[in-house]
């Protein structure tokens, strides 16, 4: 009974580069959250998606990050032209939807570093 | 002002002692109520959470909501070492099932 799976759990990469973190929700989950936690800080939302659509983006950056979560395949999470500021754990939570979509269980993240 | 404010702590206590971990919040169109434990570098686990006002037990776990005063309250019975960690509280509304978290309490067990 695996839960929310993640991937990788660490990612190092230059300023400039592209960074793209996986996650696969658990089984009979259809909604995914995206959430950041920087240093010291708390978990901030970022994007909630279900199959194939973005329902609600309000906490992602304007410029640099997108997200997709395919009819087939893990949801993923897509950082262009990183810079240092992005360093940060991000997490990966999943919901069965409906009545229920509060019940968020998360990944054990992906830590990003940015040298 | 933050949405939802947190102790950060440290908060040490003896191993058998009875915890009491605290949030408030702004926000009165706050419905849902998640308390998360998060121990270091590892995800968020969800431990229990209550819907609008009112108590819920579980185990030694109990979370409690008053929403008049915008407060929100977990207490940890016969605490173990192995609930030294770090206590989120995550309220999220009806409308948008995005949760706000708080920064989170250290909270430190001591054998």
């Amino acid at each position: 009974n695996a839960g929310v799976m993640q991937n990788p759990r660490h990612l190092v990469r230059r300023r400039g580069q592209e960074a793209r973190l996986r996650c696969s929700p658990m089984k009979g989950h259809s909604h995914v959250y995206w959430y950041r936690q920087l240093p010291e800080e708390g978990l901030k939302f970022m994007v909630y998606l279900q199959k194939e659509n973005i329902i609600d983006e309000s906490g992602m950056p304007k410029e640099r990050f997108s997200a997709e979560f395919p009819k087939e395949g893990p949801s993923i999470l897509r950082i262009q032209q990183v810079v240092r500021g992005d360093s940060a754990a991000y997490f990966c939570a999943s919901s069965p939807g409906g009545l229920s979509s509060y019940e968020q269980y998360f990944g054990p993240g992906t830590r990003l570093t940015v040298t | 002002q933050k949405e939802v404010e947190q102790d950060p702590g440290p908060l040490s206590v003896p191993e058998g002692a009875i915890v009491s971990l605290n949030c408030t919040y702004s926000n009165s169109a706050f419905q849902y109520f998640m308390w998360y434990r998060q121990y270091s570098r590892k995800g968020p686990e969800l431990l229990m959470y209550t819907y609008s006002s009112g108590n819920k037990e579980d185990g030694r776990f109990t979370a409690q909501v008053d929403k008049s005063s915008k407060y929100i309250s977990l207490f940890i019975r016969d605490s173990q070492p192995s609930d030294s960690a770090t206590y989120l509280c995550a309220p999220g509304t009806d409308s948008s099932y995005k949760l706000i978290f708080g920064s989170g309490t250290r909270l430190l067990v001591r054998p």
